[in-house]
């Protein structure tokens, strides 16, 4: 069956990267655009970015250019999320999503000084 | 960056109807915005009922339907269960750059 898993959580303090992980089993990885989605503490789904896992093409919110970065390894059907320059209102449950229909359990990032 | 707008709240009595809506401040919500309808309960990860308006996923209960209605993508809930109580929420795609709305927190009572 279809399963998306990502990494653990994570803490970091302000000005810190992060780097979330999301490994695709059951279908095609190369299928589907990989989304990546945050959520912060008591708030709204928010869309951070996608990435074409044939050709590595990505797309970003406005919000996050120059702060996030998506990559995939298509070897082994991983998509990776880098965030950096962290700030407090990073804090947030990430999440990944195969073709914005198979979804991963979400990661917390937590910013925190 | 496109805003995308939904109702804050709405409430359904058990084995009612109701219409959730989607609009985007650049104008009428039409089929090349690929709408998407997702459901979130607490502590969970969203699940996805409808993409391109209103096409439904294998697990998509058949008491939810999508369609454009009146400028905006719209998601019906017929005969409401105490289950569907949850978060809900569109997301709208704008040549490649996705944007969701505020959510519509649906309460069934």
């Amino acid at each position: 069956q279809v399963q998306v898993v990502q990494s653990g959580g994570e803490v970091k303090k302000p000005g810190a990267s992060v780097k979330v992980s999301c490994k695709a089993s059951g279908y095609s990885f190369s299928a589907y655009y990989i989304h990546w989605v945050r959520q912060a503490p008591g708030q709204g789904l928010e869309w951070v970015g996608r990435i074409n896992p044939n050709n590595g093409a990505t797309n970003y919110a406005q919000k996050f250019q120059g702060r996030v970065t998506l990559t995939r390894d298509t070897s082994i059907s991983a998509a990776y999320m880098e965030l950096s320059s962290l700030r407090s209102d990073d804090t947030a449950m990430y999440f990944c999503a195969g073709g914005i229909r198979h979804w991963g359990q979400g990661t917390l990032v937590t910013v925190s000084s | 960056q496109a805003v995308v707008t939904q109702e804050p709240s709405l409430t359904v009595s058990p084995g009612g109807t109701v219409t959730l809506t989607c609009g985007s401040s650049t104008g009428d919500v039409t089929s090349g915005h690929y709408p998407y309808w997702f459901q979130q309960k607490p502590g969970q990860a969203p699940r996805t009922l409808i993409y391109d308006a209103s096409t439904k996923h294998s697990w998509t209960p058949a008491r939810f339907s999508g369609s454009l209605l009146g400028g905006k993508a719209a998601l019906t809930l017929s005969g409401a269960q105490p289950e569907d109580e949850a978060d809900y929420y569109c997301l709208l795609s704008y040549s490649g750059v996705w944007v969701f709305g505020g959510g519509t927190k649906l309460t069934v009572l």
